[in-house]
């Protein structure tokens, strides 16, 4: 199984800050990863898809880089809006895993 | 619009068995592979079983494997989820979700995109 570590596990920042989430793979999974953002007591939404692409509707701010093993998913300017917990997922390979997600708070 | 409804979780006693189904509307469903997802209270995201658009190909996670069994019926735009010989760690809100490819087997872009709602499964004596 592909294992994806995620760090930090939580994160705390102020509206304006930069925010960089890293995954690591345990193998190569070329850009065959995702990014989704879960609000509390709502389903995942999609941001990013293949590494690097921005979902249609989801705001600038948001980004996504890497591929191999390394990735980033990085916030630009934070918003209130964007309290969340965010997973990254691979699907290069059965089973499909997450991350353990980073829990993203306003300082 | 594309939407998933998902429905049939509750409270289940161990060794217990649920069906969860998950209706979709709003795009071709034979068109698309669908996922069931679950989430343990306070925990992060964990993929069950995956079916393609024909139903000719499965994929189980361990943890689940001989115990649920994913299905699907193209003419009713219908997902199921067969839950049996439940255990207390199964416990957790299972959300469907669509994905971008038809084959479990293509390589290439995918996605979940959308999810339902969730629908809480609770195992417990």
């Amino acid at each position: 199984d592909i294992q994806m570590t995620q760090s930090p596990s939580s994160l705390s920042a102020s509206v304006g800050d930069r925010v960089t989430i890293t995954c690591q793979a345990s193998q190569d999974i070329s850009n065959f990863l995702n990014w989704y953002q879960q609000k509390p007591g709502k389903a995942p939404k999609l941001l990013i898809y293949d590494a690097s692409n921005l979902e249609t509707g989801v705001p600038s701010r948001f980004s996504g880089s890497g591929s191999g093993t390394d990735f980033t998913f990085t916030i630009s300017s934070l918003q209130p809006a964007d309290i969340a917990t965010y997973y990254c997922q691979q699907y290069d390979n059965f089973p499909i895993t997450f991350g353990q997600g980073t829990r993203l708070e306003i300082k | 619009e594309v939407q998933l409804v998902e429905s049939g979780g509750g409270l289940v006693q161990p060794g217990g068995s649920l069906r969860l189904s998950c209706a979709a509307s709003g795009f071709t469903f034979s068109s698309s592979a669908m996922s069931w997802v679950r989430q343990a209270p306070g925990k992060g995201l964990e993929w069950v079983s995956s079916v393609s658009g024909g139903s000719g190909s499965t994929y189980y996670a361990a943890s689940v494997k001989g115990r649920f069994t994913i299905s699907r019926e193209n003419s009713k735009n219908t997902l199921w989820l067969q839950l049996n010989s439940l255990r207390v760690e199964d416990t957790a809100v299972y959300y469907c979700a669509k994905e971008l490819r038809v084959f479990l087997a293509a390589k290439g872009s995918n996605w979940f995109d959308p999810w339902g709602q969730g629908t809480l499964v609770t195992v417990s004596s």
